[in-house]
């Protein structure tokens, strides 16, 4: 069964400065996706980026980048230039097993400071 | 593109009541998803459909649960009888399918068992 564990319960953050919050993983399988969603204090899920097993580069969307390790089993989640907005749970979540539904970890409250 | 739609967005109900969560996924979509959301638990997946056949319910958590989707645009997710303890947040996702597609998630709906 897959596992993704979160050692970050909540950080705070000046606005302006780089975020990365930690993600760490257990599978047996050889293929599978790392993604990652915010969701903000209205409740929605956000899915933000994807990593699949197999790709060398890390995977980046505007601001946020996947800083993914494999050998350590380690898919850190870095905003770049953080805003007020970026204030949200976010949680990291894992593929595979065989099942198309993800398991997630249990998140990081992220609270950006002005 | 509209997204996943469930409704109702909230839901306060006496316990021993049933409840009948909907969900409209994304069309083009062929797996769809229920997720549960507790502080204690996190996010948990109850079960999912590939090509309107449910594959996996091993997460319902009793017989009180059952979920269908008789057609491609339609899922239900029905308690009853209800207890306070199934008091949450349930959300709907949907996918193209496979372990790296990411899930689009409904805004969920809010469950309160008094």
């Amino acid at each position: 069964a897959q596992k993704i564990t979160q050692t970050q319960p909540g950080m705070f953050v000046q606005e302006k400065e780089a975020v990365t919050l930690d993600c760490t993983y257990d599978t047996s399988d050889q293929s599978y996706g790392l993604f990652w969603y915010k969701q903000p204090s209205s409740g929605e899920m956000i899915f933000l980026i994807y990593q699949g097993s197999y790709d060398e580069q890390n995977a980046t969307e505007g601001r946020y980048s996947l800083n993914f390790q494999k050998a350590r089993k380690s898919a850190n989640l870095v905003i770049s230039a953080s805003q007020l907005g970026d204030s949200a749970m976010y949680f990291c979540a894992t593929s595979g097993g065989g099942a198309d539904g993800l398991t997630f970890g249990k998140g990081t409250h992220l609270i950006i400071q002005p | 593109d509209a997204g996943v739609i469930q409704s109702p967005r909230h839901e306060v109900t006496e316990m021993g009541q049933e409840v009948t969560l909907r969900c409209k996924p994304i069309s083009g979509h062929n797996s769809l998803f229920w997720y549960r959301q507790t502080m204690m638990r996190g996010l948990e997946l109850l079960i999912y459909f590939n090509n309107n056949v449910p594959i996996d319910d091993s997460g319902m958590p009793e017989d009180r649960f059952s979920a269908k989707m008789p057609n491609a645009s339609f899922s239900t997710l029905k308690i009853q009888p209800s207890e306070p303890r199934d008091s949450a947040v349930y959300f709907c996702a949907s996918s193209t399918g496979g372990g790296h597609s990411p899930l689009h998630f409904g805004n969920g709906t809010r469950l309160t068992v008094t």
